[in-house]
């Protein structure tokens, strides 16, 4: 069965500042990555997805995150966060076509003035 | 377009008590899910539908919770009798695709249960 780890609980970055969040996850096939990210009260959104091709894939609200078969890691990240980026950010991952999905634990991300 | 809409928002409950929670998703999405969030941790899957028809009820503690999609649409997620473990956001999304991976899930905005 797939997992997937997000190995940070909180991250604080000051705004300006680029981000990385970090996702690791396990399956033995090329797995369906996604992210997706929670404001406070809102249900979750998506950020960006990855299926093949183009191991650096571009998302909503200027993320990008890059898969790394060799590291089975799927690191999202931004130049410059804003502070209405300061929400909660989950990685999960997929089987195949047509599967449920795995999410992480989440990473929350506060932004700092 | 109209989102993905879940009511209560919020409830509190007794343990051993019932809760019924329900979901109306996005106009023409064939699949709905309901999903537990307990806190601090990742969304959980506990029940995918496919139209009318269960897909993956594998996580779903049948001996306490149960779920129907009648019609195809509107979906109830219900709880009798609670636990206080049961204390979770309950998150319904729906997708046009038949599979989590071949479609964009959208997420409500959840119903948050809390059992005392």
């Amino acid at each position: 069965a797939q997992s997937v780890t997000q190995p940070d609980i909180h991250i604080t970055v000051s705004e300006g500042a680029s981000l990385e969040l970090r996702c690791n996850y396990s399956y033995g096939a090329t797995p369906y990555l996604f992210w997706y990210v929670q404001s406070p009260g809102q249900g979750l959104q998506l950020l960006l997805k990855y299926f093949s091709g183009d191991t650096l894939v571009q998302g909503i609200k200027g993320f990008e995150a890059e898969f790394k078969r060799s590291q089975s890691s799927f690191n999202l990240r931004k130049p410059s966060v804003h502070w209405s980026d300061a929400a909660e950010y989950f990685c999960a991952v997929g089987a195949g076509e047509n599967s449920t999905l795995t999410f992480g634990k989440g990473t929350m991300l506060l932004v700092s003035p | 377009e109209a989102g993905v809409a879940q009511s209560p928002r919020y409830k509190i409950i007794e343990k051993r008590q019932s809760v019924a929670f329900w979901c109306n998703p996005i106009s023409g999405h064939a699949t709905l899910y309901w999903y537990q969030q307990i806190l601090g941790q990742g969304p959980k899957l506990l029940i995918q539908f496919q139209n009318n028809g269960v897909v993956d009820d594998s996580q779903l503690p049948k001996d306490r919770f149960s779920a129907e999609r009648l019609k195809g649409v509107d979906s109830t997620l219900k709880i009798q009798p609670a636990k206080l473990e049961d204390s979770a956001v309950y998150l319904c999304a729906s997708s046009l695709g038949p599979g989590a991976t071949t479609g964009e899930l959208f997420f409500g905005e959840g119903s948050r249960l809390t059992v005392l």
